[in-house]
């Protein structure tokens, strides 16, 4: 079957270095978000998430950078290794409804 | 270990012929959640559940069912599957909706059931 990651933008870096992975999003209801990591053959897994009373939260090797004036969100990922690999996706949750809207994704390609 | 487990993994049927995906957590999660994920796309919504007896519909509902008689379960039914269904399906669960931005719970996903309807 043809794979999810064909029609994507992708992002391609060497070992090492620092990726940025962008997202916008059009709702300025939206108060809830969350990035996901897809690698082939798997279903999406959880990376990091962020409130919209924040501005940046950090993980292991991840940060998230939340911009609301802009509607703009940024998944930065430090010293990426060839594991890091995969489709990202974010989500954002709109206020008041029950359900998470996704992004189509982003393929990081990380060669060694 | 927790986890979300879907089956099957991969199935090829006819236009027609009625088929169940089956999904199931162990986690003990009120919210469940039906997704397929077609290229150029992304992932899209097809039902979801609150809770045991709730569900409602999501994104792109026509053509599918589901069913929430207990928490565990949440299978996804095509009546009449169409070539338009052949897609990479996605089950997910999380402890709660609670809504707002004190609702951080993680969406776990489960590993994808493959369709093609010929």
């Amino acid at each position: 079957g043809e794979s999810v990651g064909l029609h994507l933008p992708t992002l391609s870096v060497q070992e090492g270095d620092n990726s940025i992975i962008n997202c916008a999003y059009s709702n300025s209801a939206s108060d809830y978000f969350i990035w996901y990591k897809q690698e082939s053959g798997k279903g999406p897994q959880f990376i990091i998430d962020i409130r919209s009373n924040m501005d940046k939260r950090q993980g292991q090797r991840v940060t998230v950078l939340l911009n609301k004036t802009v509607k703009h969100l940024s998944l930065q990922i430090a010293a990426t290794q060839p594991g890091d690999s995969a489709v990202y996706f974010c989500a954002e949750n709109i206020r008041g409804y029950s359900t998470l809207t996704f992004g189509k994704g982003t393929m990081l390609l990380v060669s060694p | 270990e927790a986890q979300v487990t879907q089956n099957p993994r991969y199935l090829i049927t006819v236009t027609g012929k009625k088929l169940t995906v089956t999904c199931s957590q162990n986690m003990n999660h009120e919210y469940m959640s039906w997704y397929r994920q077609d290229p150029g796309l992304g992932l899209r919504q097809i039902y979801y559940s609150m809770n045991v007896e709730v569900t409602d519909k999501g994104d792109v509902p026509e053509g599918y069912k589901v069913s929430r008689k207990e928490k565990r379960n949440f299978p996804l039914i095509l009546e009449s599957p169409s070539p338009n269904q052949t897609s990479l399906y996605f089950c997910a669960s999380r402890l709660r909706w609670a809504g707002g931005p004190d609702n951080t719970d993680t969406q776990y996903f489960g590993p994808g059931t493959r369709l093609t309807v010929l």
